[in-house]
């Protein structure tokens, strides 16, 4: 049963350039969260999307954006990079079901603006 | 507001000895409380979860955690370190009725030999 998983692993952007990072969930679970955890510090909320649609939204610019695909599977946008938005880019799934909140977490994607 | 705070950015202990990670939380809801770990140059991968079930909850890998409703706290322990516990620690909340996870700042092990 394959995890979460994410693409690209490592990712290179100049400054005003737009991006685009893919997660596809776990087996049997239909809900995606995307986190944005900056150098030495927590993950930080972006947003969750669950029926395609953007569900749930953290305190981040309108420059990032989102998707859900019929199959699940999410890409997060982000354009008009900037220097700040350098980070490791998580992706969380869970089932609509869960009572708990558990999320499982994909590898990350790390992004370097220069 | 919710939010978690962990006391201490860096914890260092012997190869061997207890291992003891703060987590206090602020809520006006019953919370759901996780701690995660990670390693270098990977996510995130879960220790263990509180869920309004048994106070004291055991993990993965020999780790447990103490939820103390009156302390607001859910403290991280292993009663002796290994050398493969070095890594970074989070602690996390979520709420019923809400879709984030609220993390804290993390605090990083080091195991001494």
């Amino acid at each position: 049963d394959a995890g979460v998983t994410q693409s690209p692993t490592h990712l290179i952007k100049t400054r005003g350039q737009q991006v685009t990072l893919r997660c596809s969930p776990k087996s049997g679970h239909d809900t995606v969260s995307w986190y944005q955890q900056a150098l030495g510090q927590g993950p930080q909320f972006i947003f969750q999307y669950y029926e395609e649609e953007e569900r749930q939204r953290g305190n981040f610019p309108d420059r990032f954006s989102g998707h859900q695909f019929p199959n699940y599977s999410s890409e997060l946008n982000v354009n008009a990079l900037l220097l700040g938005d350098s980070a490791l880019y998580l992706c969380a799934s869970s089932p609509s079901g869960a009572l708990s909140y558990e999320q499982y977490f994909g590898p990350g994607t790390r992004l370097t603006v220069t | 507001a919710q939010s978690v705070t962990q006391l201490g950015s860096h914890v260092s202990v012997s190869e061997g000895a207890l291992v003891l990670l703060r987590c206090n939380y602020s809520s006006s809801v019953p919370p759901y409380l996780f701690w995660y770990v990670q390693y270098p140059n990977q996510g995130l991968q879960l220790l263990l979860k509180y869920t309004s079930a048994a106070t004291l909850v055991k993990g993965i890998n020999g780790f447990e955690a103490e939820f103390k409703k009156s302390e607001t706290s859910f403290h991280l322990t292993k009663p002796s370190a290994h050398m493969s516990d070095a890594a970074e620690y989070f602690c996390a909340v979520s709420f019923t009725g809400g879709f984030k996870t609220i993390f804290g700042a993390g605090t990083r092990l080091f195991v001494k030999a």
